[in-house]
């Protein structure tokens, strides 16, 4: 049971707007930035986004983030063949015996 | 350009011990945080923990504390991650990434630890 909760799965068709939440707690989401990661089939994951809302370089901007209160979003628009894949959000949890990177359970995106 | 290459596959028995390790090129090691994260076959991301490798000062995650050890040698440009005793549940691909400003820009490929008797 991961500490942030992803819908296990999405979808859409090409040229279409996908939108995957994040659902946290007041002890990680919503006292520190959240980043997303893509992890193509077979390969290490890549950073999508940081900082909430923000495109490392080479980032499409198809792809954005955006953050309220203890809840995230990823949305992809102008969906694509090749971003099938999974998403994982991540935010650092201040918990009572330490802090930890905490990542959501992760969603499965498929371009039908 | 900064590199992270992790070492080889392995198999193990229960039991066993193991140390996996993780070699930087092409930026200053001892600046940056390094964390390992495990990727159980079919199943999310774990962050197990973080080291850095100018100090060796080594956090680790609540769920990972006691069962794995965090390491790193400056003068190879190596981090490692350890078990003294492997088990079936360790088996897993681990990451190592790189923490910056950004976050885990730079990963490692991945090395993939298979515990079976």
């Amino acid at each position: 049971q991961s500490v942030l909760t992803q819908p296990p799965s999405a979808s859409g068709t090409p040229g279409q707007r996908v939108i995957i939440s994040c659902s946290g707690s007041s002890s990680n989401i919503g006292s520190n930035n959240v980043n997303w990661y893509q992890q193509l089939p077979g390969t290490a994951p890549k950073l999508l986004i940081y900082s909430n809302d923000q495109r490392p370089s080479g980032v499409p901007d198809r792809f954005s983030g955006s953050k309220s209160g203890t809840s995230a979003s990823l949305a992809i628009s102008g969906l694509q063949s090749e971003d099938e894949a999974d998403y994982f959000c991540a935010t650092w949890d201040d918990r009572l015996n330490g802090p930890d990177v905490v990542f959501g359970g992760g969603t499965k995106l498929t371009v039908l | 350009e900064v590199q992270l290459e992790q070492s080889g596959a392995e198999v193990k028995k229960p039991g066993e011990s193991l140390k996996i390790s993780c070699k930087a090129s092409g930026y200053s090691f001892t600046t940056y945080w390094i964390a390992w994260v495990r990727q159980r076959p079919g199943k999310g991301l774990e962050w197990m923990g973080i080291i850095y490798p100018g100090d060796s000062d080594t956090k680790y995650s609540p769920s990972f504390q006691g069962h794995v050890t965090i390491s790193a040698d400056q003068s190879l440009f190596a981090a490692y991650l350890q078990w003294t005793s492997l088990k079936a549940s360790d088996t897993a691909m681990y990451y190592c990434t790189r923490l910056d400003t950004r976050g885990y820009y730079y990963w490692g490929q991945g090395t993939l630890v298979t515990v079976s008797s």
